[in-house]
């Protein structure tokens, strides 16, 4: 059975530059996550999708970010203008259901310079 | 939303010792899970653990929900065992999403 997928693994950009992130869930899995870890600490929740619906988007900064899940498959997330402080690895992930065990993937390293 | 606290921060062990890490949440929890996140980034799931014990080879783990804390026990340690250990906990007032905390820093030597 295939991971999550995630794209790019790496990316530097200049601040005020826009990036995008792609994200491919594990086949069958209606929720999916995307999460901020910063060097350091734990990952914290941006968004979370059942099927394409958002369920939570309460820790998203609605100002830069925004994020869409097509016919409750991929999903893309996006920064747009990056802050020097949004330097961080995100990640990925799905699961089964609503509160289930999420399954990660490798996740995408950001740098904003 | 929920605070979990970990403790230790940060662990050396000698390979082969006997450790214990500990998850203080903050309020009433149905969704308690323990993760490793490897050197190279990769986070994966240890345990679902919302209470009981439970035990996976040399890893087990056991949640008293009534007194808000969960611990994570490593035996005879290995240098894979390297890492970060992340204990996450939810309910339904945080919208099941689940919260991490800051995490455990293993390191394991030969």
């Amino acid at each position: 059975e295939a991971g999550v997928a995630q794209s790019p693994r790496y990316k530097i950009i200049e601040k005020r530059q826009s990036v995008a992130f792609w994200c491919n869930p594990i086949s069958g899995h209606a929720t999916l996550y995307w999460y901020q870890q910063i060097l350091g600490q734990g990952p914290k929740l941006l968004i979370q999708f059942q099927n394409n619906g958002v369920v939570d988007d309460s820790q998203l900064p609605k100002d830069r970010f925004s994020a869409e899940r097509l016919k409750g498959v991929d999903s893309t997330l996006k920064i747009q203008p990056a802050k020097l402080e949004d330097s961080a690895v995100y990640l990925c992930a799905s699961s089964l259901g609503y509160a289930g065990i999420p399954f990660f993937g490798p996740g995408t390293r950001l740098t904003v310079l | 939303g929920i605070q979990v606290e970990q403790s230790p921060p940060d662990l050396i062990l000698q390979e082969g010792a006997n450790s214990t890490l500990r998850c203080n949440f903050s309020d009433s929890v149905n969704n308690l899970q323990w993760f490793h996140q490897n050197p190279w980034g990769q986070l994966i799931n240890l345990f679902y653990i919302p209470s009981g014990t439970k035990q996976n080879g040399r890893l087990s783990a056991t949640t008293v929900a009534t007194e808000r804390y969960s611990l994570l026990y490593i035996s005879s340690s290995q240098t894979t065992d390297s890492g970060v250990y992340f204990c996450a906990a939810s309910n339904s007032n945080s919208g099941y999403a689940l919260n991490f905390g800051k995490g455990t820093s293993l390191l394991v030597t030969p």
